[in-house]
């Protein structure tokens, strides 16, 4: 299995672009989140989802779009990039208990 | 905000010392958990303890949750050069979605060989 992966490692984006950020995990896991980390601060959660079809808000998610059509894929998507949004992104998945995370988004938005 | 925290924020002892870390939440909870994340990777899943447990164990590892002061402790026993990594503790709200976890700010362990 390879676990929970994330597209791109790295990104730099320009201020009012937009960009999707790729998340897909192998495991069957019907729960799935998005979380940025910033110094200092830890990870907050963006957005959740419960199943395919089930998304949810969570701490922090204005600017932020998802959609989850199938159970093993759930892009994060910036509308509008802003700088206040340059973080690391990771996103996870779970069998209902520990959370498998990816490896992580590097974004910075110029 | 709703993270918790953690204390100390950073933590420097020598190889085969001990490493005690603290967390501190705000909701009533239904479980707590401990993940571990070395520099500019992904978090690892260390230990889950549950609202109805007081103390758990895995390998080198000790969990302590008092929900009364709504806090719980991580203890690394034997510390390894290799467990240099920051550590975070992330709660599940009680009837809250199980993976909608609130986090720590975290505590970074430097283990000194």
């Amino acid at each position: 299995n390879a676990g929970v992966t994330q597209t791109p490692k790295f990104q730099v984006l320009k201020t009012g672009q937009s960009m999707t950020l790729q998340c897909a995990q192998d495991m069957n896991h019907e729960y799935m989140s998005w979380y940025r980390q910033d110094p200092g601060m830890g990870l907050r959660l963006i957005h959740y989802s419960v199943g395919a079809g089930i998304t949810d808000q969570g701490e922090v998610p204005n600017g932020y779009n998802v959609s989850r059509s199938t159970t093993e894929d759930f892009p994060l998507r910036l509308l509008s990039a802003a700088p206040s949004q340059t973080s690391v992104y990771f996103c996870a998945s779970t069998d209902g208990a520990k959370q498998f995370f990816g490896p992580g988004t590097r974004l910075t938005v110029l | 905000s709703q993270q918790g925290e953690e204390d100390p924020q950073a933590l420097s002892i020598q190889e085969g010392e001990n490493a005690t870390m603290n967390c501190s939440y705000k909701t009533s909870i239904n479980n707590l958990q401990w993940y571990r994340q070395n520099s500019g990777r992904g978090l690892v899943h260390l230990i889950l303890i549950r609202s109805n447990e007081r103390e758990k164990h895995s390998g080198r590892l000790r969990v302590t949750l008092d929900t009364s002061k709504k806090s719980s402790s991580l203890l690394i026993t034997a510390s390894r050069a290799a467990d240099t990594a920051s550590y975070f503790c992330a709660t599940v709200r009680a009837g809250g979605a199980t993976n909608k976890l609130i986090f720590g700010t975290g505590t970074l362990l430097a283990v000194q060989p």
